[in-house]
């Protein structure tokens, strides 16, 4: 079973370009998060999504960011019009579920995220 | 959002068992309390997970006082490859909602 995908591993894009970051989940998980890690800094929640909905984006900055996974496909962060800001690493998450009964589990698997570079 | 406070950093040596402590003075009713690794250039990774007492899997201990209002991740005999950032994240069962903070960096040295 392969774990969460994440490609490219890097990317460098030039101020105002786009940048497209994707997300395989692991096999069978419904649930997709995209995080942000500057230099030296902890993990910021950007987006919460389930298949074909947007459940809780939060921490999206409100332009040039918006998030998706469609019903087939992986999901996509896209970045327009990229400035230098923006550089940093993005992981991508994926759990089974997001709400149980008695035996609660918040475990979610990451990826290797894309580290993105904006020259 | 339940926030948590930590070390920023720890050094550690070879073979020594590692405590590290998070507080999280306002943890709700309904949160439990979990820890990931981070190495360099790697996503963070699952370590352990629980809600009150003690917990132990097969590469940690996690330990939580009635109150709950701290825990304290063990790693008994520590190894080159344990230097990572370690976060402790308090939340329900909404994983979005949790709160990763800077960690602490642990360095083990030889």
């Amino acid at each position: 079973n392969a774990g969460v995908m994440q490609n490219p591993r890097h990317l460098v894009r030039r101020r105002g370009q786009e940048a497209r970051l994707r997300c395989s989940p692991m096999k069978g998980h419904s649930h997709v998060y995209w995080y942000r890690q500057l230099p030296e800094e902890g993990l910021k929640f950007m987006v919460y999504l389930q298949k074909e909905n947007i459940i809780d984006e939060s921490g999206m900055p409100k332009e040039r960011f918006s998030a998706e996974f469609p019903k087939e496909g992986p999901s996509i962060l896209r970045i327009q019009q990229v400035v230098r800001g923006d550089s940093a690493a993005y992981f991508c998450a994926s759990s089974p579920r997001d709400r149980f009964g008695a035996t609660r589990n918040t475990e979610a698997f990451f990826g290797q995220g894309t580290r993105l570079t904006v020259v | 959002l339940a926030k948590t406070t930590q070390p920023i950093s720890m050094d550690s040596y070879e073979g020594q068992e590692v405590n590290i402590t998070c507080s999280h003075n306002n943890i709700a009713t309904n949160d439990y309390i979990t820890w990931y690794q981070q190495f360099p250039s790697q996503g963070p990774r699952f370590i352990i997970q629980g809600y009150k007492t003690k917990v132990t899997n097969e590469v940690a201990s996690l330990f939580i006082p009635a109150d709950r209002k701290s825990s304290t991740l063990s790693l008994p005999r520590v190894s080159l490859s344990d230097t990572a950032v370690y976060y402790c994240l308090v939340g329900d069962d909404n994983f979005n909602k949790f709160y990763f903070g800077s960690g602490t960096k642990l360095n083990v040295k030889p």
